[in-house]
């Protein structure tokens, strides 16, 4: 069974700053998936960042990047220049690459402070 | 827009109750899943659906069964409803390709 560890419950950042989300995985799948999503306070879940195993360069989205080492099962979510309206939780999750179950991560509450 | 349409926002049942979650796909996705989230757990899957008919447990499925006879709708059963289901419940789908679409998400109080 896959396992994603998000180790983080809450962090609190200050505006304009980064932050980083640390996640990290297991599997014995090759081919997987792993994936960012944002959960503000009314619930929906926002797609934020996608990153294949054999993707050879980080994922980035805009002010979201993907610090993927493939050897230390790692996958951390880098926000850089932090706004209020980044203030949500923060699921890391993966699929194997033929198998469309996604396994999640405890989740990480970010804070944004003026 | 695409969507996931998940039938209620909130919902309170009573302790035994049978209840039905209806959740609801306009991408014509194969496959659908149903996740409880809970605080410190992040979202644990329920049960998934890769076609019609079709159905797989996933990771907590005990106290669960699930509906799928149309491709669009994939419906979550609480048989008998108890208070340790009090939770919300988020409904998702995906093709073929990595996107996933989630529904809005309901959330069940059993009293």
């Amino acid at each position: 069974a896959q396992k994603i560890t998000q180790t983080q419950p809450g962090m609190f950042v200050q505006e304009k700053e980064a932050v980083t989300l640390d996640c990290t995985y297991d599997t014995s799948d090759p081919s997987y998936g792993l994936f960012w999503y944002k959960q503000p306070s009314s619930g929906e879940m926002i797609f934020l960042i996608y990153q294949g195993s054999y993707d050879q360069q980080n994922a980035t989205e805009g002010r979201y990047s993907l610090n993927f080492q493939k050897a230390r099962k790692s996958a951390n979510l880098v926000i850089s220049a932090s706004q209020l309206g980044d203030s949500a939780m923060y699921f890391c999750a993966m699929r194997d690459y033929y198998d469309y179950k996604l396994s999640f991560g405890a989740g990480t509450t970010v804070t944004v402070r003026a | 827009d695409v969507k996931v349409t998940q039938s209620s926002r909130y919902l309170v049942k009573r302790t035994g109750e049978k209840v039905f979650l209806e959740c609801v796909q306009d991408m014509d996705h194969e496959n659908m899943f149903w996740y409880r989230q809970d605080p410190g757990l992040g979202l644990r899957l329920i049960y998934f659906s890769y076609d019609v008919k079709m159905k797989e447990k996933g990771d907590i499925p005990e106290g669960y069964s699930v509906s799928r006879e149309k491709k669009e709708r994939f419906s979550l059963i609480l048989e008998s409803a108890s208070t340790n289901q009090t939770s919300m419940y988020l409904c998702a789908s995906t093709g073929v390709d990595y996107g996933y679409t989630f529904g809005s998400g309901t959330r069940l109080t059993v009293v």
